[in-house]
């Protein structure tokens, strides 16, 4: 299997609302991330987890708050948004010690 | 942290011609620097990547170059075919080592024209 799969693919949701965005990979990467990405602009980084350990916090609002339950598996746990945070939300996987990262479809997400 | 430039943010070329995109990056650290094409409603797909020990690298039609003395880099695509019209971004990540996430560059819209 050499696909990372999320879901759901669309999600929308009121700001009072608590849903998660999931994620999943089983080509044995080591590495898991979530970005962001609004229309017409570049995906930014939000998270990192390395060997299942969160490594790398952009500074991302604790509305949004990661998990990473084992290493196929990661969580995107979505809590009181607000409307600006709707956009594309991709997973990604890379190998641990080389640097190719392999994007999921996205999520979908709108906040209303 | 790293910040990454991409020009031009258009570029309109016609079918069979070379297109060309270019990007600096700031942190000398950084080490590795692919290319994502994404097409719209779709995920970034990993097109061509390289590492800081090697100048340039090629892949049928698509080629990277590098040069780390002057933290630059740039795609190069000959014989442009319409199923070449996308957005493409250039990233890049290494400077902490390990697992890092990208700094995307804010991407080029490719137009290849009939």
């Amino acid at each position: 299997d050499t696909e990372v799969t999320q879901t759901p693919k669309h999600l929308v949701m009121g700001m009072t609302n608590k849903k998660s965005l999931k994620c999943e990979q089983h080509m044995g990467h080591r590495a898991m991330y979530w970005y962001k990405q609004k229309a017409k602009k570049p995906p930014e980084l939000m998270f990192v987890y390395s060997y299942e350990k969160l490594s790398i916090n952009e500074s991302v609002p604790s509305r949004f708050s990661p998990e990473c339950p084992n290493s196929s598996l990661l969580n995107l746990h979505l809590h009181a948004l607000q409307p600006e945070d709707s956009a594309l939300y991709l997973c990604a996987s890379s190998q641990g010690e080389s640097y190719e990262q392999y994007f999921g479809p996205g999520t979908r997400l709108t906040v209303t | 942290g790293e910040n990454v430039e991409q020009h031009p943010s258009t570029l309109s070329v016609q079918e069979g011609d070379s297109a060309v995109i270019k990007c600096t990056y700031s942190d000398s650290a950084s080490n590795y620097f692919p290319w994502y094409k994404q097409e719209l409603g779709k995920r970034p797909q990993l097109i061509i990547d390289i590492r800081s020990n090697v100048g340039e690298k090629k892949d049928q039609r698509i080629a990277v170059t590098l040069n780390k003395t002057a933290k630059h880099f740039s795609l190069h695509i000959t014989e442009t075919q319409p199923e070449d019209s996308a957005v493409y971004f250039c990233a890049a990540s290494g400077s902490g080592g390990g697992a890092d996430g990208l700094t995307f560059g804010k991407g080029t819209h490719l137009i290849i024209q009939p």
